[in-house]
């Protein structure tokens, strides 16, 4: 069965710092996976996706994920925090279904509440 | 996401009442979700719909029923709301897949639903 895991509930680092968010996944098959964001009271929005290419996916707002087969990750990154990134991210996967399916379902992480201080 | 609307945003309802949440979109899409969020648990699907005919049930489907009335428009109802239902739903869409790539998901801004 499909799955992610993101294992840290909470991720905190000072403004200007890197930051990363991790996920790990587990499919039948190669992976697509994605990243996604929820801002306070707003729905999710999208930040970026692997699909097939180059394992370093650039992103919105400055973030970026490298996909990792061997360790089966996919870790959200950014080289400088700011406070504005203070959110709620979610990491999700889908694996490839023949053409035609029924399937089609992201599966979601638990999320990772990230915080930036000033 | 303007483009991925929810009414109503916020409802407090009593056990036992009957209770619809509605999503309307503008994107041209096809295919629509409902999801339904708790905290710690990420969000779970709770039926998904790939054109005006298809309704699928998703992994948490007890309880709740859907209605696809138009490309645009897909309805989640709580028959008898309990208050376990009580959580955030949001509803989201995305376009058919092309070559197998598969595409984002736009998500509306979400109802708070709290069951008394």
């Amino acid at each position: 069965a499909q799955s992610v895991a993101q294992p840290e509930d909470q991720v905190n680092v000072a403004e200007g710092n890197p930051l990363t968010v991790k996920c790990t996944y587990s499919v039948s098959g190669n992976p697509y996976l994605f990243w996604y964001v929820q801002y306070p009271n707003r729905g999710l929005q999208f930040l970026l996706k692997y699909i097939t290419g180059d394992n370093l996916v650039k992103g919105s707002y400055g973030f970026e994920a490298e996909f990792n087969k061997s360790q089966t990750s996919f870790h959200l990154k950014k080289p400088s925090a700011l406070v504005s990134d203070s959110a709620l991210y979610f990491c999700a996967v889908r694996d490839i279904v023949p053409r035609g399916s029924t399937l089609g379902r992201l599966y979601f992480g638990r999320g990772t509440q990230l915080t930036v201080w000033p | 996401d303007a483009d991925v609307t929810q009414t109503p945003r916020n409802r407090i309802t009593k056990t036992g009442k009957r209770i619809m949440l509605e999503c309307s979109q503008t994107k041209g899409h096809d295919r629509m979700y409902w999801y339904r969020q708790d905290p710690g648990l990420g969000l779970r699907l709770i039926y998904y719909s790939f054109d005006v005919k298809d309704i699928n049930k998703g992994e948490i489907s007890d309880g709740y029923s859907v209605s696809r009335q138009a490309q645009a428009k897909f309805s989640l109802s709580l028959e008898s709301a309990i208050p376990n239902q009580t959580a955030l739903y949001f509803c989201a869409t995305s376009d058919w897949p092309r070559q197998d790539v598969y595409n984002e998901q736009f998500f509306g801004p979400g109802t708070r639903l709290t069951v008394l």
